[in-house]
């Protein structure tokens, strides 16, 4: 079974701290983890994928499978960043896209105070 | 850039209805997708459609729900006889080959009462 915790449901930063988002995931294949991002009114949209190791925003995502973990970071939180943020995991492969599913965290709404 | 495209963006509708809601994918994408988020709770997949046939289901996905793909371009959930408890937000994605990116539409409320 598919399981993504997102240990927090509020974070609460001031502008120019460092910010780290939990994730943590279950699955006994090889999994694909995304941080999916919705600023207020507006749709899910991917933010970054770990398998292509890139800078988003600033944020980065390291994925450890020791931990099990796909924490998302930002050295500076930015006013802008403020939005509702999620972790999602995939399998890998398979024919028909069954495996493409995404599981979502129940996700971590941020707050970057001024 | 292209979008994924949900209409209507809210439904209210009597338990018991019909209700079908609509989404027209990224137009040379393979896999579609349902998901709904109840009010505070995590997005939960339902259903994923690919080369004209379900995929996967998710057990939420009874036999109240159907899919469709009528035409080229549209891909409907349809829930048959609506509860209270299918009141959500229902979103559409479709994604391309390889599965790089899931690409989601703005979502429809759907309201039960």
């Amino acid at each position: 079974a598919q399981r993504v915790t997102q240990p927090e449901k509020l974070l609460s930063v001031f502008k120019g701290a460092p910010v780290e988002l939990k994730c943590n995931y279950s699955y006994s294949g090889s999994p694909e983890l995304f941080w999916y991002v919705q600023y207020s009114r507006q749709r899910l949209q991917l933010l970054l994928r770990h398998i292509s190791r890139e800078s988003i925003k600033g944020f980065t995502a390291d994925l450890n499978k020791g931990e099990t973990s796909f924490h998302l970071k930002k050295p500076f939180a930015q006013e802008e960043d403020s939005a509702m943020y999620y972790c999602a995991l995939s399998g890998r492969g398979g024919s028909g896209g069954s495996n493409y599913k995404l599981t979502f965290g129940k996700g971590t709404l941020l707050t970057v105070n001024p | 850039e292209p979008e994924v495209t949900q209409t209507p963006s809210h439904q209210v509708t009597q338990m018991g209805q019909e209700v079908i809601l609509r989404c027209v994918p990224i137009s040379n994408h393979l896999y579609f997708y349902w998901y709904r988020q109840i009010l505070g709770q995590k997005v939960e997949f339902l259903v994923s459609f690919y080369n004209n046939e379900i995929s996967e289901k998710s057990e939420i996905f009874d036999d109240q729900f159907s899919v469709e793909r009528p035409d080229g371009s549209n891909f409907t959930l349809k829930i048959r006889s609506t509860k209270l408890e299918d009141s959500a937000m229902y979103f559409c994605a479709s994604a391309g080959q390889g599965f790089t990116e899931a690409f989601f539409g703005q979502g429809t409320r759907l309201t039960v009462v």
